[in-house]
């Protein structure tokens, strides 16, 4: 079973708005990453979190902020976004880095 | 700066057609390699990986590696319009400190016509 699942699939929020996305995997992955989809580009790192601690963020602005309540989920905390903040945010998850990484669904997020 | 490149397309072949796609990089130090499709709207779907130079065959798809000539491609045979979608070539340098990143190419679009 190679599994990611990311919730809400959909999500509209203002820009005073404070949202959260969630992702989760049961594969006992070790490594897990957000990603950034813009239409018709590949997908850009976010974060990436090893062992359940932050091991690189890529220099993402500050409204947005990660969090790895255990090593199974992955959460990404939205706040006072901006229109051009709109993409597909892409979960992922690996054994260990270099490894597969395997994508879930996506959020579609849309900020108004 | 790591590159890795693809043809954008769009690629159209007919069904029942070999496709091929190709993806060269820059990294010399590049280990692991990766094929994702993406269908319009969805997520990436891993569909090959591949570590050491060669061949290797799953089903419809082929992926064959050359590290001398930093140089991956995907074959798939028999195409399908199902197979219709973005490609994906993903690589990752697996030294330096940079192990956990994928370098995703810009994508190949794939139209297989019936």
């Amino acid at each position: 079973d190679t599994e990611v699942t990311q919730t809400p699939k959909h999500l509209v929020m203002g820009m005073t708005n404070k949202k959260s996305l969630k992702c989760e995997q049961h594969m006992g992955h070790r490594a897990m990453y957000w990603y950034k989809q813009k239409a018709k580009k590949p997908p850009e790192l976010m974060f990436v979190y090893s062992y359940e601690k932050l091991s690189i963020n890529e220099s993402v602005p500050s409204r947005f902020s990660p969090e790895c309540p255990n090593s199974s989920l992955l959460n990404l905390h939205l706040h006072a976004l901006q229109p051009e903040d709109s993409a597909l945010y892409l979960c992922a998850s690996s054994q260990q880095f270099s490894y597969e990484q395997y994508f879930g669904p996506g959020t579609r997020l849309t900020v108004t | 700066q790591k590159e890795v490149e693809q043809n954008s397309g769009p690629l159209s072949v007919p069904e029942g057609a070999i496709a091929s796609l190709n993806c060269t990089y820059s990294d010399r130090g590049s280990q692991s390699f990766f094929w994702y499709r993406q269908y319009s709207g969805k997520s990436p779907e891993l569909i090959m990986s591949i570590y050491s130079n060669g061949d290797k065959e799953d089903g419809r798809f082929t992926a064959q590696l050359n590290k001398a000539s930093q140089y991956v491609s995907l074959l798939i045979r028999d195409s399908q319009p199902s197979d219709s979608a973005t490609y994906l070539c993903a690589v990752n340098l697996d030294s330096g400190g940079s192990n956990y990143k994928l370098t995703f190419g810009k994508g190949t679009l794939l139209t297989v016509n019936p």
